[in-house]
């Protein structure tokens, strides 16, 4: 059974930083790209990021440019999310997804609540 | 990268059809056969319901279909039944490795 499990997140002052895992099993992790989708509190979905099947290629939506960096380590079929200088608009619910052809996403994790605020 | 335009809310009555419209543009939607939906239960993860603007995944019902024109990509539920009532999002890419959602649709079942 393919299944993706996001860990790291929590509560964390505006400014401060904060790295998501997400751990993947049941396919072949370095054939897919990757990527992390975020839904603030009752409002809808928004792309975050996404990263090539080994690691050479990431984009980003252009509001955390700058601020988040997408990794894998493809031997531990892991994704990350390194989060710096968090914002309030940052908080979320962030979900890591397969992403086949790099075109759509199948399946999702189940997420983790980041909550930005002091 | 502005989120795809998706009606706030649609209801139908069991048993029968609705149609869900997400609108773009002609650098996202119209651009490239890479239009997706997904359902979303409360408190649950998003589930992929149509690929390519109108494949379905192995396992989803054969009630639920896509479409699109030009700008505009249309998700159909047929037979609606009180499971299908949840939220629904398109997403398409948008060119440069990068994706835009819809701003969702809630679909109540009366």
């Amino acid at each position: 059974e393919v299944q993706l499990v996001e860990s790291g997140g929590g509560l964390v002052q505006p400014g401060g930083s904060l790295r998501l895992s997400c751990a993947a099993s049941g396919f072949t992790f370095d054939n897919y790209w990757m990527s992390w989708v975020r839904q603030a509190p009752g409002k809808g979905l928004e792309w975050v990021a996404n990263i090539q099947q080994d690691g050479s290629e990431k984009y980003y939506v252009n509001s955390v440019k700058g601020r988040f960096t997408v990794s894998r380590d493809n031997a531990k079929n892991s994704l990350y999310l390194q989060m710096n200088s968090l914002r309030v608009e940052d908080t979320a619910v962030y979900y890591c997804a397969r992403c086949p052809r790099g075109s759509w996403f199948d399946p999702w994790g189940q997420g983790t609540l980041v909550t930005v605020s002091s | 990268q502005s989120a795809l335009t998706q009606p706030a809310s649609v209801s139908g009555s069991p048993g029968q059809s609705i149609t869900i419209s997400c609108t773009g543009t002609s650098s996202d939607v119209g651009s490239y056969n890479l239009v997706s939906w997904y359902q979303q239960h409360p408190g649950k993860a998003p589930k992929l319901m149509i690929y390519e603007d109108t494949k379905r995944p192995s396992g989803v019902s054969n009630r639920f279909s896509g479409s699109k024109s030009a700008n505009t990509a249309s998700l159909t539920i047929s037979g609606l039944q009180a499971e299908d009532e949840a939220d629904y999002y398109c997403c398409s890419y948008a060119g440069s490795s990068t994706y835009v959602f819809g701003t969702g649709t809630k679909v109540t079942v009366l």
